[in-house]
C-alpha cells in the first residue's frame, strides 16, 4: 500500500448501531498513525496518537486498535449516537502526514 | 487556553491575485503545519514551520510559501492564484517538548476558505 486508504467511504447506521471503519497505511517505516474527527463546520479534532503495533485506545464509545506489520487500524464506535455523525480521518507518518480520505458516518436518530 | 485562530474565515480573490493567510498556534506550541483540503485530493500536507524554520514540506509548487514568526503566528502566502486554488486552508499547531519526541497531537483551527474566481 502506497497511499493511506480508508474504508467505507460513507457509513449510514441507526443509533445504537455499533460500527467500524479500516484505515490501511504503508507499514513500512511507520512512524504513527492518527485518527481524527471532523465535524460538519467544525475544526478537526484529534481523537487518537497510535505508535506501537497491538496498540488499542480508547476514549469513551470510540477505541481503536493498531496493526503496524500489517498496516492497518480499525476505529469502532460503541452504540453510536446522532453526535456521532461526522467525518473520521486518519493520517500515517510523522512530520510529513498522509490522509486518507475519511469515511464519513452519518448516524441515523 | 484558546485554540488555533485564523484569519479571514473566508476569502474571493481572482485569478493571479496573491493571498495572504494567517494562523495563530495555541500558546507555548511552537510547531504550525497548513493543510489544503478540496473535494478531489482529500486533506493535503503543505508545510510545517518549527521555531521561525521551515522544517517540512509537501509535493506543492513554490507559488506556496509561508513563514513563522518570533511568537509562532505563521503566514501562508500564495502567488500568482489559479482557479485549482480554491480550497479549505487548515492551519494545525503542536507542543513539540525540547527534546521530546514529534508524535504529539495536532490542534486545528478553523480554517480559511478560499475561492478563486
Amino acid at each position: 500500500i502506497l497511499n493511506v486508504e480508508q474504508s467505507p467511504q460513507s457509513l449510514h447506521v441507526q443509533e445504537g448501531d455499533s460500527t467500524n471503519f479500516t484505515c490501511s497505511f504503508p507499514s513500512s517505516n511507520f512512524y504513527a498513525l492518527h485518527w481524527y474527527r471532523w465535524e460538519t463546520a467544525k475544526s478537526p479534532e484529534a481523537l487518537f496518537v497510535m505508535t506501537l503495533n497491538g496498540d488499542e485506545k480508547k476514549k469513551g464509545r470510540i477505541s481503536a486498535t493498531l496493526n503496524t506489520k500489517e498496516g492497518y487500524s480499525y476505529l469502532y464506535i460503541k452504540g453510536s449516537q446522532p453526535e456521532d455523525s461526522a467525518t473520521y480521518l486518519c493520517a500515517s507518518g510523522s512530520y510529513i502526514p498522509t490522509f486518507g480520505r475519511g469515511t464519513s458516518l452519518i448516524v441515523h436518530p | 487556553k484558546a485554540g488555533v485562530t485564523q484569519t479571514p474565515r473566508y476569502l474571493i480573490k481572482t485569478r493571479g491575485q496573491q493571498v495572504t493567510l494567517s494562523c495563530s498556534p495555541i500558546s507555548g506550541h511552537r510547531s504550525v503545519s497548513w493543510y489544503q483540503q478540496t473535494p478531489g485530493q482529500g486533506l493535503q500536507f503543505l508545510f510545517e514551520y518549527f521555531s521561525e524554520t521551515q522544517r517540512n514540506k509537501g509535493n506543492f509548487p513554490g507559488r506556496f510559501s509561508g513563514r513563522q514568526f518570533s511568537n509562532s503566528r505563521s503566514e501562508m502566502n500564495v502567488s500568482t492564484l489559479e482557479l485549482g486554488d480554491s480550497a479549505l486552508y487548515l492551519c494545525a499547531s503542536r507542543y513539540v517538548p525540547r527534546g521530546g519526541a514529534d508524535t504529539d497531537t495536532q490542534y486545528f483551527g478553523p480554517g480559511t476558505r478560499l475561492t478563486v474566481l
